[in-house]
């Protein structure tokens, strides 16, 4: 059974870069039969899509953005740590948020979370 | 940026039946691709409760069921449970945006 964690910092200046890792277990990130993403929720709000990245096998990976966030976006996979990874640069206080990371399975379904972490932008 | 509109609240006291709506500010959401919706209880993170406008996961009660007419989407719940009391977002694409995932506004479901 797969299963997600994010880990990263709980706090981040403003106009500073919000880094978030995602570890996954029981499973691999170089799987065909996934794409992983990144999802957000402000305290009090809805979802948010950020991203998702696949990881084809062929030493490439094909990146998804939500074109809100696509200027200010990065990100990864590690398959020595089987992670990926969340890069998003020049935060301000409306980048608070619960941040999940998720499996986009080839349904195009989010069907495993992460419980998800909270990113505070403050100085 | 969410194209997808629900309801903010719908409350119904234990063994009714609720309707969440999903509607598509254009009728290339809802009519393209699949919905599927997302139960979140308070403080966990969402879970998959219908995919592909009208099935169910593995262990997700019956009385959850989806429907997609083509331009609106919904969710109802047939019996209403006090465990169901949760937030629940439909998500889609979006063909316009080049298959942009978005989810719904979100409800707040109140077992009475």
């Amino acid at each position: 059974q797969v299963q997600l964690q994010e880990s990263g910092p709980g706090q981040v200046k403003p106009s500073q870069t919000l880094s978030l890792t995602c570890t996954v277990s029981g499973g691999s990130v170089s799987s065909s039969d996934s794409h992983w993403s990144w999802i957000r929720q402000p305290p009090g709000k809805g979802l948010e899509w950020i991203g998702d990245i696949f990881y084809s096998g062929t030493s490439s990976a094909t990146t998804y953005y939500n074109p809100s966030l696509k200027s200010r976006i990065t990100t990864s996979v590690d398959m020595s740590k089987n992670q990926f990874s969340l890069k998003l640069r020049s935060v301000t206080a409306a980048d608070t948020a619960v941040y999940f990371c998720a499996r986009l399975s080839m349904t195009d379904v989010f069907d495993i979370w992460g419980q998800g972490t909270l990113v505070a932008v403050s100085s | 940026q969410s194209v997808l509109t629900q309801p903010p609240s719908v409350s119904g006291a234990p063994g009714q039946r609720v309707t969440i709506s999903c509607a598509g500010n254009t009728s290339d959401i809802v009519t393209d691709y699949y919905v599927h919706w997302y139960q979140q209880l308070p403080g966990t993170a969402p879970k998959l409760l219908i995919y592909d406008n009208n099935n169910r996961p593995s262990g997700v009660p019956d009385r959850f069921s989806g429907s997609n007419s083509g331009t609106s989407a919904s969710l109802t719940i047939t019996g209403l449970q006090p465990e169901d009391e949760a937030d629940y977002y439909c998500q889609s694409y979006v063909t316009s945006l080049k298959g942009v995932c978005v989810f719904g506004t979100g409800t707040k479901v109140t077992v009475l």
